[in-house]
């Protein structure tokens, strides 16, 4: 069975702290992408990374860094958490580059930032 | 840009009623669509997909047909169930572009007995 497996459900994190978010799947993907869910707004896409090492900005990067060191791995940074950064966020894998198969993604990472 | 508009919702419905969610969407190119679902509490799984104009994409009693001339994808269910209650976000791809999914708002949907 395929897997994406972000690393907690739940966090709360205060102003100005540095926050980890981690992403693992099983699936050896190429593609490995970080959206977050806000309501009304539908996903929206802040970096993805097509290969180890590689990243892209996606529509809202600004004040997030990502970190891919190994194909099964991709991180998302918050430099310096703000309160409008609290959100739901999703990690998401897909094979392939340009490929137009499904993309699988992970249960969410829910963040309150205090 | 390309992008993907949903209706809004949420949507209530009665068990057994029938479902139509509507969704279009804007892309310079061509690209394929999805229907994904997101149950409470959980991420997002695929529910049907379609690549080319005019294919019909089915899953678990659900359908929607891609419609190239009305730039339309919409979900249809002949008779929803209580566990149906979801969100559901349409989406779009594009080919070239690392397989990057472009969401639409996303679309409640609460069955009551």
């Amino acid at each position: 069975d395929v897997k994406v497996t972000q690393s907690s459900r739940y966090l709360v994190k205060r102003t100005g702290e540095k926050v980890f978010l981690e992403c693992v799947q099983d699936m050896d993907h190429e593609n490995m992408f970080w959206y977050r869910q806000d309501p009304g707004l539908g996903l929206r896409l802040i970096y993805f990374s097509y290969d180890v090492k590689m990243k892209e900005k996606g529509d809202i990067p600004e004040g997030y860094s990502v970190s891919r060191e190994k194909k099964e791995r991709f991180s998302l940074i918050l430099e310096s958490a703000s309160t409008n950064q609290t959100s739901m966020y999703l990690c998401a894998s897909s094979p392939d580059r340009g490929s137009l198969t499904e993309a699988f993604f992970g249960q969410g990472t829910r963040l309150t930032v205090v | 840009g390309d992008s993907v508009t949903q209706m809004e919702g949420p949507v209530t419905l009665s068990e057994e009623a029938f479902l139509t969610i509507n969704c279009t969407y804007t892309a310079t190119g061509y690209p394929s669509l999805f229907w994904y679902v997101q149950y409470p509490g959980e991420g997002l799984q695929l529910l049907l997909k379609a690549t080319k104009a005019d294919d019909k994409g089915s899953n678990k009693g659900f359908e929607a047909t891609y419609r190239k001339e009305t730039t339309s994808f919409h979900l249809e269910k002949g008779s929803v169930q209580v566990s149906d209650s979801a969100v559901y976000f349409c989406a779009l791809s594009i080919s070239g572009g690392y397989n990057k999914l472009i969401f639409g708002a996303g679309t409640r949907l609460a069955v009551h007995p």
